[in-house]
């Protein structure tokens, strides 16, 4: 079966940096997708990975291992308006986005 | 504003009543999903067309939903005879369908309540 696991909710400080994990398994794979959805809006694009490796936009990088099936979001200097869920996305051989439930990273002045 | 756009971004209903709702997606772009959220849920897909040929629909999907995009344009999704269990948020995506990265850009949902 095709399957996404990330943490359920993540506690950082302002400032600080945080790391969130995710792991997938999908039939095929076309690439892995981060989104940022603020409560109660839609989410919003953020990264996208389909090399191993570490991608980096600003504040943002993005992390791919294809053989483990494995990507990670990391956010540096944390700013309170980071508070949102973070959604990663598998790309399955069908071009169609496999979602996992979320992670929800509260901030800590 | 050339984003996606959805009408209406609220809609409180009735069990049993019919709901439609409206999606315009960047407009240059080929491809445009429905999905719906529950809250603590990532989205749930629930059709995809590439140009008005719907491509795909969900297994999990009951007949009472039906979507169309008959011009390849803008697309309506319909609720018939609406539940309880159909509250949720609708979110319509597009994407330009060039190239494998083919990001998915969505609008601002649309809120259904059911009572």
């Amino acid at each position: 079966g095709q399957n996404i696991d990330q943490p359920t909710e993540m506690t950082a400080t302002e400032g600080a940096i945080v790391q969130i994990n995710c792991t997938y398994q999908t039939s095929g794979f076309n690439g892995l997708f981060w989104y940022q959805q603020h409560a109660g809006e839609a989410p919003t694009f953020l990264s996208y990975n389909v090399l191993d490796g570490l991608e980096e936009k600003g504040r943002f990088s993005s992390f791919l291992s294809r053989s483990k099936g494995y990507s990670y979001l990391l956010l540096k200097e944390l700013q309170m308006k980071d508070s949102a869920s973070y959604l990663c996305a598998a790309m399955d051989s069908n071009y169609q986005l496999i979602w996992g439930a979320g992670t929800k990273l509260i901030i800590k002045p | 504003d050339t984003g996606v756009s959805q009408d209406p971004r609220h809609k409180i209903t009735k069990r049993g009543q019919n709901v439609t709702f409206r999606c315009d997606p960047i407009s240059e772009h080929n491809r445009l999903y429905w999905y719906r959220q529950t809250l603590g849920q990532g989205p749930e897909f629930l059709t995809y067309f590439q140009n008005e040929a719907q491509l795909e629909k969900s297994r999990l999907l009951s007949d009472r939903f039906s979507a169309e995009r008959p011009k390849g344009s803008f697309s309506t999704l319909e609720i018939q005879r609406t539940e309880q269990g159909d509250s949720a948020m609708y979110l319509c995506a597009s994407s330009s369908g060039e190239g494998h990265t083919d990001t998915q850009y969505f609008g601002p949902g649309t809120r259904l309540t059911v009572l």
